[in-house]
């Protein structure tokens, strides 16, 4: 199966900093990974999907961005309510798999 | 708007079994396939299973053999059903979905608690 290995694992972040989570693939994916924000309790919230296209209702200072193996997720400038955990996910073919996420926490 | 609810959670002991429900409103429930994905508490999220539109299944191979994915189109209805539960399923199970192939998880339902302990 293709593992997808997700860095840094904690960010420490304060408000307008920007921010940057990497996502690495075992092999390569093309452009089917998408990036979901999570909040304690709650379910995922889709981002970005296809490597870059943001989802609906998404503010533009998220941005994704990559294709086969590396990706990248952008925040531009952290705003409050980004404090959360961002998690990415492969698509490409069964199984589909995560990363292990990133919590984003205040400095 | 786009619904999914689960139901059909709770605690059962190691070597049981349980049957998740997940009620889809909100679009055409028959053209589009439906997943599984769980997460244990505090911890990442796991793809569990597939339901095409005409039933077709794909299971990882943690769950291959011990889940069944279903589905009822007419009435709008998915199913897990998990047999020789181990202390290791013990998770959130949400019920997804998505707008089309190509798509990323658009519509997750608010989770069911699986608890398998003795």
């Amino acid at each position: 199966d293709i593992q997808m290995t997700q860095s840094p694992s904690t960010l420490s972040a304060s408000v307008g900093d920007r921010v940057t989570i990497t996502c690495r693939a075992s092999q390569s994916i093309s452009n089917w990974l998408a990036w979901y924000q999570q909040k304690p309790g709650k379910a995922p919230k889709l981002l970005i999907y296809k490597a870059s296209t943001l989802g609906t209702g998404v503010p533009s200072r998220f941005s994704g961005s990559g294709s086969g193996t590396e990706f990248t997720l952008t925040i531009s400038s952290l705003q409050p309510d980004d404090f959360a955990t961002y998690y990415c996910h492969r698509y490409d073919t069964s199984p589909w798999t995560f990363g292990q996420g990133t919590k984003v926490e205040i400095k | 708007e786009v619904y999914l609810v689960e139901s059909g959670g709770g605690l059962v002991q190691p070597g049981g079994s349980l049957r998740l429900s997940c009620a889809a409103s909100g679009f055409t429930f028959s053209n589009h396939e439906v997943h599984w994905v769980r997460q244990v508490t505090g911890r990442g999220l796991e793809w569990v299973s597939k339901i095409g539109p005409s039933g077709e299944t794909g299971y990882p191979d943690s769950v291959r053999g011990r889940f069944t994915g279903s589905r009822e189109n007419a009435k709008n209805s998915a199913f897990l059903q998990m047999n020789s539960l181990r202390v290791e399923d013990t998770a959130v199970y949400y019920c997804v979905g998505r707008r089309g192939y190509g798509y990323g998880i658009d519509y997750w339902g608010q989770g069911t608690l699986v608890t398998v302990s003795s």
